[in-house]
């Protein structure tokens, strides 16, 4: 599997924007990003997933690098509710084909919100 | 609403006794998984199901057992031969598209915490 860094914890100001980063540079060209979240003592919550171009959705954006070897996911005005661990997972299509659908979880980014 | 429920959200047991977690989703999703997660751990595949009556291994399915009889239910039992059981344990669900697709999304019960005495 390829595998994913990031850092272990960020703190950001309530109201403001934060941005996740997340290295990845033996992604595959088929891999494609996901970005889960887990409030505590919670189950994880999917965010946001894309392949090669940005995405948004209603909770998050996902910018990625032209080479595919980083991304940010990036919240564009944090509340203390989005305080979590943010996991970056690759999934890939070619594995799933085989059955292996599991998610890979690393040990995630550590946000902390200051009010 | 529909969703994955799985209970109890607590449970004690003391060691050398079976146990079995509940979890149901009404999400008409064919594949469902379990998870283990350790303190300040990611989360790790146990067992995972893509059909009814057919289920795989994962990464450590040793002490463990499950059952798929309906596409609802994905039952999992911790059993006596599992060395270290206490741990969070969470139960997902997916549609399988069968070629898979790597965009599939997983949707995620709120977890029974486990506490083995």
């Amino acid at each position: 599997d390829a595998k994913t860094t990031q850092p272990n914890s960020m703190e950001s100001n309530e109201e403001e924007p934060v941005h996740l980063p997340c290295n990845h540079s033996t992604i595959s060209g088929t891999d494609y990003i996901h970005w889960y979240r887990q409030l505590p003592s919670q189950g994880p919550e999917y965010v946001i997933h894309g392949l090669t171009s940005n995405v948004n959705n209603r909770m998050a954006s996902l910018a990625i690098a032209e080479d595919r070897k980083s991304s940010t996911l990036i919240l564009h005005r944090a509340t203390l509710r989005d305080a979590a661990v943010y996991y970056c997972i690759l999934r890939d299509p070619l594995e799933a084909n085989f059955g292996n659908e599991k998610l890979t979880f690393g040990t995630g980014t550590r946000l902390t919100i200051i009010p | 609403d529909g969703g994955i429920t799985q209970s109890p959200k607590y449970l004690f047991r003391k060691e050398g006794q079976n146990v079995t977690l509940s979890c149901e989703q009404n999400l008409n999703h064919d594949a469902m998984y379990w998870y283990r997660q350790d303190p300040g751990q990611g989360l790790r595949l146990i067992y995972y199901s893509q059909i009814v009556n057919d289920f795989q291994k994962g990464d450590i399915a040793e002490g463990y057992s499950v059952s798929r009889e309906k596409k609802e239910s994905f039952p999992l039992t911790v059993t006596s031969a599992q060395k270290n059981p206490t741990a969070f344990y969470l139960c997902a669900s997916s549609i399988w598209t069968g070629g898979g697709s790597g965009a599939d999304t997983q949707y995620f019960g709120p977890g029974t915490r486990l506490t083995v005495l």
